[in-house]
């Protein structure tokens, strides 16, 4: 089945500095969603593509969808401490609901 | 608007027992789907409904089944629980054919 790579799977950084996570799949996807989960929450969406070679923005956060639809990347500028969480990409196949997740990537930010 | 909401938050239950989890999505969204979420596996697709269909199904054992009813709320049955089925369980609703999905807070369920 399809699969995720996510990395890195953790992150250690200093308030204010600037944060790279990617994901790379073996499959071809038409959606590629980022979504950061909080203990004991549920994740929240942050950013949705839709395009290769789209780049979204929200805020802090820079999104692009790769050009060869097999991978995308998050950026997340000038870290603040309630960036700390977990993030996750997921991808999606053409006209199916069903999303496939990356492991996720683990960010703690020193104050 | 309302976000997805579900219920009960903390199950706990016994070996052999059977549960069923609810959720209700955003509303005007028909797609539901669910996922488990344990640290081992990661977050793992069960299945989705829309307009009480079943339309796509994850690689679960038959223990796990689901159903929609026509104001697109969903429950999620399993039986014969196992201790390996202790997780987080989601449900994220959609209001469009494919794309973004919204996820409520999840039920977390111990097996013991």
């Amino acid at each position: 089945g399809q699969q995720l790579n996510q990395s890195p799977q953790s992150m250690f950084i200093q308030e204010g500095e600037d944060v790279s996570m990617n994901c790379t799949s073996s499959s071809i996807f038409n959606t590629w969603l980022w979504y950061k989960q909080d203990p004991g929450e549920g994740p929240v969406l942050l950013i949705a593509l839709y395009k290769a070679g789209e780049l979204t923005s929200n805020g802090r956060l820079t999104a692009q969808f790769g050009i060869t639809r097999k991978d995308s990347f998050l950026n997340i500028s000038a870290s603040i401490p309630s960036d700390v969480g977990i993030y996750f990409c997921a991808g999606q196949l053409q006209g199916a609901q069903k999303l496939v997740f990356g492991q996720g990537t683990r960010l703690t930010i020193n104050p | 608007k309302a976000g997805v909401t579900q219920t009960p938050r903390y199950l706990i239950k016994t070996r052999g027992q059977q549960v069923t989890l609810s959720c209700s999505p955003i509303s005007g969204h028909r797609s539901v789907s669910w996922y488990q979420q344990t640290p081992g596996q990661g977050l793992q697709f069960l299945f989705e409904y829309f307009s009480e269909t079943q339309r796509n199904k994850g690689n679960f054992p038959g223990r796990f089944s689901g159903r929609q009813f026509s104001n697109s709320r969903s429950e999620m049955n399993v039986s014969t629980l196992e201790l390996g089925d202790s997780a987080l369980y989601l449900c994220a609703s959609s209001g469009q054919a494919a794309g973004e999905q919204y996820f409520g807070p999840g039920t977390r369920l111990t097996v013991t």
